[in-house]
């Protein structure tokens, strides 16, 4: 299976200011079609996850532009452009170009 | 607006059996893949299994192949996830997602296996 890590896994932060998770996977995740099937999902306190961006970059509707997602082959980046009171909770990636699909363990993301 | 409204949690003891369903609407559910995805207490995402949109591929996480079986009715707009042989640590927040990449979820159902 492939294995997902997120760093750091917890991360505390102050309003306003840009913060960035790092998610790493043990093999490349360019499918045979050409695409990269990385997406981030977000998850607040005591609510079920919601899907941030997926293949990598692309923003799902309604989803601020405040966040950002890049990367390639096996490393990937988000980015929370200025963080916002709203933006507290756990943030995971998953990828979906090999079976089984698999999810990080997490980052929280906190108030500082 | 998608919606996805999952039932059929509870508390069930090691070796029984749960059924869960995810009634969806909002979408013309025929044409999505559907997935299961769930969280134990306190801890990460963990994908359980997926369906084709006419049922004719499944897919299954190692630790639930040969005790779970996903399926969908969508004349009824429904899947599906019946749960036998149930352990300790199945134990989790059970949530019907749309399509492979998870692109809209619902807000769970909770599966307590214990004596």
């Amino acid at each position: 299976d492939v294995v997902m890590t997120q760093s750091p896994l917890s991360l505390p932060v102050t309003l306003g200011q840009p913060a960035s998770i790092s998610c790493r996977s043990s093999q490349s995740l360019v499918h045979s079609d050409g695409n990269t099937y990385l997406n981030w999902f977000q998850q607040r306190p005591g609510q079920s996850p919601r899907r941030l961006i997926y293949r990598v970059s692309n923003r799902d509707s309604g989803v601020p532009d405040r966040f950002s997602g890049s990367g390639s082959g096996t490393d990937f980046t988000l980015k929370i452009s200025r963080v916002e009171a709203e933006d507290v909770g756990v943030y995971y990636c998953m990828q979906g170009t090999h079976r089984p699909l698999t999810f990080g363990q997490g980052t929280k993301v906190e108030n500082k | 607006e998608v919606q996805l409204v999952e039932s059929g949690g509870g508390l069930v003891q090691p070796g029984g059996s749960l059924r869960l369903s995810c009634a969806a609407s909002g979408f013309t559910f025929s044409n999505y893949w559907m997935s299961w995805v769930r969280q134990a207490p306190g801890k990460g995402l963990e994908w359980v299994a997926n369906i084709k949109q006419d049922g004719s591929e499944k897919y299954y996480v190692d630790s639930v192949k040969g005790r779970f079986t996903i399926s969908r009715d969508n004349a009824k707009n429904s899947l599906y996830l019946q749960m036998n042989s149930l352990r300790a640590e199945d134990t989790a927040m059970y949530y019907c997602a749309r399509m492979r990449m998870l692109d809209q979820w619902g807000q769970g159902t909770l599966v307590t296996v214990s004596a």
